[in-house]
């Protein structure tokens, strides 16, 4: 089955301690995206890739970096979280010639 | 840079009434449309996408989307709403120039939560 998975699904931290959101798609996409979706603001992209070694910011990166070391993997990774990253994230993968982004199922991230 | 506006923040409807939800974007070219949907504690689901060709596109659970290009819009439409279909709708736009470019960057509208009562 086509599918983005993230883990994990849900993450209560405390500020300053690193974390990573791993994400992964088995669609041999080229594209790979996070988002965060906060309340009245919508969703708003943080860092795209797209290929391998290829990344760039979004509308909103600071404070966070990713990696795309492999094709099917694009980690979101947070080196000192602030309560202000609560939120909830999202992964999206698509292929050149797909039209349509796939998205993970979410990750709940609260930073206390 | 893109941007998508849905001046409805909240919507109520009753079941069985029509549905329209705004969309308006900012973009110099024709660019990819697409609304989402996102049920309480779920992800995202795709509901319709416009690319080109015919202006009125179908997709799942019977919402139609019209594209016009005159007025910047791609408002979401449902002749007879069900009680299943209260969730959050996003409008999002996809800036597309070719392989390479910015392709997969969707920015996405605020949201309208919709409301249905029995």
């Amino acid at each position: 089955e086509a599918q983005v998975t993230q883990n994990p699904r849900y993450l209560i931290t405390v500020t300053g301690k690193k974390l990573t959101v791993t994400c992964s798609q088995n669609m041999n996409h080229e594209y790979m995206s996070w988002y965060r979706q906060d309340p009245g603001l919508g969703l708003r992209q943080i860092y795209y890739s797209m290929n391998v070694e290829v990344t760039d910011k979004g509308d909103v990166p600071e404070g966070y970096k990713v990696s795309r070391k492999e094709k099917r993997n694009f980690p979101l990774i947070l080196e000192s979280p602030s309560p202000n990253q609560t939120s909830l994230y999202f992964c999206a993968s698509r292929g050149p010639s797909t039209d349509t982004q796939y998205f993970g199922p979410g990750t709940r991230l609260t930073v206390l | 840079a893109q941007s998508v506006t849905q001046p409805d923040i909240h919507i109520t409807v009753s079941e069985g009434a029509s549905l329209e939800l705004r969309c308006n974007y900012s973009y110099g070219a024709t660019p990819y449309l697409f609304w989402y949907v996102q049920s309480p504690g779920q992800g995202l689901q795709l509901l319709l996408k416009y690319f080109s060709g015919d202006t009125l596109v179908q997709g799942i659970k019977g919402f139609e989307a019209e594209f016009k290009r005159s007025q910047s819009s791609f408002n979401l439409r449902k002749p007879s709403v069900h009680w299943s279909d209260a969730a959050e709708y996003f409008c999002a736009v996809d800036q597309f120039e070719g392989r390479g470019s910015t392709l997969g960057r969707l920015y996405f509208g605020r949201g309208t939560q919709l409301t249905v009562w029995p």
